[in-house]
C-alpha cells in the first residue's frame, strides 16, 4: 500500500516571499502520478499541480513548481511570490497510473500554510 | 467550465437514520470516487466506481455504505444507519481517463 507523509503540520510565510512544502511517499510502483491540492477555508479541493513519475522534468504552473526526486521518493511544492490568497491547507497526493487502484488518491496529512501581509 | 456538483451542501441527521449524498460528475467522465474528510484530518478514500461497478473500496466502506449510478448522470453514496463517527465532509470526484480528478464542493454531514 502507498503512504504519503507531510511532516510540516503548519508553515507561515510573508507575502511576496517563497515557501517550500515537503512531501515524501512510499510505493513499490514505478509508474504513478503525484499531485498537490489546495483546500481553502471553503474546503473545496483545488488541484494546484501534477507530476507524472516517468517525466524527469519538474512540473511548473505559474508561481507553483515542484521538486520531484524519484529515487528519494520526495515531492516538494515551491510557492513563489506568495499571495494572501495562497493561505490554505495543502495536501500532497499519490495515484497509481494503472491496475485496480487506478486513480485512487492517497493523501498526506496536510500542511496549513498561512501567508502574512 | 464543467464542474462536479454535490447536494446537499450540508445534511444534519440523527444517529441510525439513512442518508443519501448526491453527486453529478462531469458528463464525459468515466471514473467516479467518494472521499471523506473528518474535520481537521486528511482526506480518505472510500470507494471508486467504473463501468457501473465498484472497482475498489477502503476498509471504511463497510456494509453500511453503498454507491449507485442510478440514471447515468447522478452518482450517490448511501449510508444506511449513520453513526456519530460518520460526521465528516464527503467529497465526490470524477475523472476522464488519465491524470487528475475533479472534486465537487463537498457535503458536510453532521450526525447528532
Amino acid at each position: 500500500a502507498q503512504t504519503v507523509t507531510q511532516s510540516q503540520p503548519e508553515m507561515s510565510v510573508q507575502e511576496a516571499e517563497t515557501v517550500t512544502l515537503s512531501c515524501t511517499y512510499d510505493t513499490s510502483e514505478n509508474n504513478y502520478y503525484l499531485f498537490w491540492y489546495k483546500q481553502p477555508p471553503s474546503r473545496q479541493m483545488i488541484l494546484v499541480i501534477r507530476q507524472e513519475a516517468y517525466k524527469q522534468q519538474n512540473a511548473t504552473e505559474n508561481r507553483f513548481s515542484v521538486n520531484f526526486q524519484k529515487a528519494a521518493k520526495s515531492f516538494s511544492l515551491k510557492i513563489s511570490d506568495s499571495q494572501l490568497g495562497d493561505t490554505a491547507m495543502y495536501f500532497c497526493a499519490f495515484s497509481n497510473a494503472g491496475g485496480t487502484s487506478y486513480g485512487k488518491l492517497t493523501f498526506g496529512q496536510g500542511t496549513i500554510l498561512t501567508v502574512h501581509p | 467550465e464543467p464542474e462536479v456538483t454535490q447536494t446537499p451542501s450540508h445534511q444534519v441527521t440523527q444517529m441510525g437514520q439513512e442518508v443519501i449524498l448526491r453527486c453529478v460528475p462531469i458528463s464525459n467522465h468515466l471514473y467516479f470516487y467518494w472521499y471523506r474528510q473528518i474535520l481537521g484530518q486528511k482526506v480518505e478514500f472510500l470507494v471508486s466506481f467504473y463501468n457501473n461497478e465498484i472497482s475498489e473500496k477502503s476498509e471504511i466502506f463497510d456494509d453500511q455504505f453503498s454507491v449507485e449510478r442510478p440514471d447515468g448522470s447522478n452518482f450517490t453514496l448511501k449510508i444506511r444507519s449513520t453513526k456519530l463517527e460518520d460526521s465528516a465532509m464527503y467529497f465526490c470526484a470524477s475523472k476522464a481517463t488519465v491524470y487528475e480528478q475533479y472534486f465537487g464542493p463537498g457535503t458536510r454531514l453532521t450526525v447528532t
